[in-house]
């Protein structure tokens, strides 16, 4: 069964700290996998990675993907309350298709 | 810009009537697709499209059709409600690339309550 595996459900932390979200898969015909914030509502897109090894960058967040040991990290550098979000993870397989990850929960209290 | 435009935010129904639900991009992607988001169980595809009069079913595409008449509008529609469909709906849009499920922009969501 295709499957996205999210951890951890959800991380409490305080400004300033440093932060690791992990997205494993188990997919057939892998082709990408995004990274997306939601906050209260739509999510918005951050991340896609598509090759092993080469990180992605933006601001304080980063990203990059192990093909051989099918996973993701999403790391993101002294946080701040706005970082508070649902973090989800999606993999596009087999062409067109998509899965979701349940996400990750991240709540900074300053 | 307005992006991703859905209507309604809200709706409630009763158990077997029907609805639609609109969504509209001004953006000219391409792509458009339906998700359906419950509480622990992430995003699920329902139904996208690739272009004008191709559509195609995801994950979770019972009870539910579409149809893509124009590149700016695919509306989703519940043919006979029931109580499983209670869920936020969200409408999601991107340009066509060699990936089929690129940087999607999505819509504010639909929260749908059927009784």
């Amino acid at each position: 069964e295709d499957k996205v595996v999210q951890s951890p459900l959800s991380l409490v932390v305080h400004e300033g700290d440093t932060v690791t979200l992990n997205c494993s898969y188990e997919v057939t015909n892998f082709r990408s996998l995004l990274w997306y914030k939601q906050e209260k509502k739509a999510p918005t897109f951050l991340f896609m990675l598509t090759s092993s090894g080469i990180e992605k960058k933006s601001g304080r967040l980063s990203s990059i993907l192990d093909k051989k040991e099918l996973f993701s990290i999403l790391n993101i550098t002294a946080t701040q309350t706005g970082d508070s979000a649902v973090y989800l993870c999606a993999v596009e397989y087999n062409t067109d298709k998509l899965i979701f990850g349940t996400g990750t929960r991240l709540q900074v209290f300053p | 810009n307005a992006g991703v435009t859905q209507t309604p935010k809200f709706q409630v129904l009763k158990t077997g009537q029907s609805m639609t639900l609109q969504c509209a991009q001004d953006m000219n992607h391409e792509y458009m697709s339906w998700y359906r988001q419950d509480p622990g169980m992430g995003l699920r595809l329902i139904h996208y499209s690739v272009g004008a009069g191709i559509t195609d079913q995801g994950e979770v595409p019972n009870g539910y059709n579409v149809s893509r008449s124009t590149t700016e509008d695919f509306p989703l529609r519940l043919l006979s409600a029931a109580p499983s469909q209670t869920s936020v709906y969200f409408c999601a849009s991107s340009r066509a690339t060699g990936f089929f499920h690129t940087e999607a922009f999505f819509g504010q969501g639909t929260r749908l309550t059927v009784v």
